[in-house]
């Protein structure tokens, strides 16, 4: 079945860099989308961006540019998210999800499959 | 921006049928999905493309969408269906496409 391990939790101070990965497992890695998405304590689902595992295409809104990155490694089947220069409102669960739409139409976002979550939390 | 409106919360007894509205106009042309989330959990797919159940979800599920509003409807609700609920939708002209509603949490009573 699919499955996605995400990483542990982190602790960093503002103005520092995360860096937080998604392996995935139980299904073809090339052939869907991987999105993120945060949860920020008492808040809502929050959209960070997507990564075509096959090319390696990203796409984010223009809230994060300059601040995201993402990145795979398809030899060990893991997704990167990085968020740099770190805020306290970055801190969150950050979630790496696959959507149920393959790689050759353009992302739906329909996100069939999630990880567990990994903290993030920025404190001085 | 492309907003989706859910009320903070709802409550219902067992049994009973909770009703969950996700307002955005014209949502009724948009494709709705549904996400149920539990506290300390991965969010889960429950309903997608505004009526079709995601693999495991029990028929108690339904979705529905018209107009101005979409709805989640949770059939004899089971305690085991507290959760925040989120609708998400796509919109072109948004920044992400990709909207999320602003989740309703459901408590059973």
């Amino acid at each position: 079945q699919v499955q996605l391990e995400q990483s542990g939790a982190e602790l960093k101070k503002p103005g520092a860099s995360v860096r937080v990965s998604c392996k995935a497992s139980g299904y073809s890695f090339n052939d869907f989308y991987l999105h993120w998405v945060r949860q920020a304590p008492g808040q809502g689902l929050e959209y960070l961006g997507w990564i075509n595992p096959n090319t390696g295409d990203t796409g984010f809104p223009q809230k994060f540019r300059g601040r995201v990155t993402m990145t795979r490694d398809t030899s060990i089947k893991t997704v990167y998210l990085e968020l740099s220069r770190l805020r306290y409102d970055d801190s969150a669960t950050y979630y790496c999800a696959r959507d149920r739409q393959t790689v050759e139409i353009i992302p739906a976002a329909l996100l069939d499959s999630w990880g567990q979550g990994s903290q993030v939390t920025v404190s001085s | 921006s492309y907003v989706l409106t859910q009320p903070p919360s709802v409550s219902v007894a067992p049994g009973q049928t909770a009703t969950l509205p996700c307002g955005g106009d014209n949502i009724g042309r948009k494709s709705v999905h549904w996400y149920q989330h539990k506290p300390g959990q991965a969010p889960v797919l429950a309903v997608y493309n505004d009526n079709d159940r995601h693999s495991g979800i029990p028929d108690r599920f339904s979705g529905s969408n018209s107009g101005n509003t979409a709805i989640l409807t949770i059939s004899r609700v089971e305690a085991g269906d507290e959760a925040d609920y989120y609708c998400q939708v796509w919109d072109r002209d948004s920044d992400p496409p990709y909207v999320f509603g602003t989740g309703t949490k459901v408590t059973v009573l």
